[in-house]
């Protein structure tokens, strides 16, 4: 059974940082695409960043030069570093597995989220 | 970046009605396009990929169809469980967008 834990969330000042993790089991980790997707409270979704079992990633405008996602396959963790965090980015994180056989951004599974809040 | 618009935003039905959610791509992404089923509280759910597949354990009651850049997903006969938000999302190009969403909810 695939299952997808993530923890890091909080209350963050403006300006603050705050790093994610996404613990994954029930697959082989190191195959498959992962991303954040997030959703501002009453919100739809928004893709956040995608990284490759290879290590590529990608990374949405709104957060490009202030999010790092990485993973450690030795672990089945996935990490998202956020600094330079605004009012725009609270929201609650999802962590999601993407297809690994179609190497497509097919959102198969899905964590349970944890919130960020970025609030003075 | 392709943007992903549905319709109706909300929507009112009954239980055994038969509904039908839009979405359109702002450009063609031939068969690229995903449905997900949010419930409040919970994480989004992958029902249909590939625009007409249906992921494993989603009830026969869900289809989808539509390619290039109109796409639909109907419920037939309406349960219960089935009143929540739905989403479409395009994987044809970077980066992956979704539709704003559209609420089904009990008449």
């Amino acid at each position: 059974e695939v299952q997808l834990l993530e923890s890091g969330g909080g209350l963050v000042q403006p300006g603050g940082s705050l790093r994610l993790s996404c613990a994954a089991s029930g697959f082989t980790f190191s195959s498959c695409g992962m991303s954040w997707v997030r959703q501002a409270p009453g919100e739809g979704l928004e893709w956040v960043s995608s990284i490759s079992g290879s290590d590529g990633s990608t990374y949405a405008d709104s957060v490009k030069g202030r999010f790092t996602i990485s993973r450690d396959n030795s672990k089945n963790t996935m990490f998202l570093q956020m600094s330079s965090l605004r009012a725009e980015d609270t929201a609650i994180y999802y962590c999601v597995k993407e297809d690994c056989k179609s190497k497509l951004t097919t959102f198969d599974y899905w964590g349970h989220g944890t919130l960020v809040t970025v609030s003075s | 970046d392709i943007q992903m618009t549905q319709s109706p935003s909300s929507l009112s039905a009954s239980v055994g009605d038969r509904v039908t959610i839009t979405c359109r791509a702002s450009q063609s992404i031939n068969s690229f396009l995903n449905w997900y089923q949010q419930k409040p509280g919970k994480a989004p759910n992958l029902l249909i990929y590939a625009a007409s597949s249906m992921q494993s354990g989603v009830p026969s009651r869900f289809s989808g169809r539509g390619s290039g850049t109109d796409f639909t997903l109907t419920i037939n006969s309406l349960q219960p469980e089935d009143f929540a938000t739905y989403f479409c999302q395009q994987s044809y190009s970077a980066p992956p967008t979704f539709g704003q969403g559209t609420k089904l909810e009990m008449k």
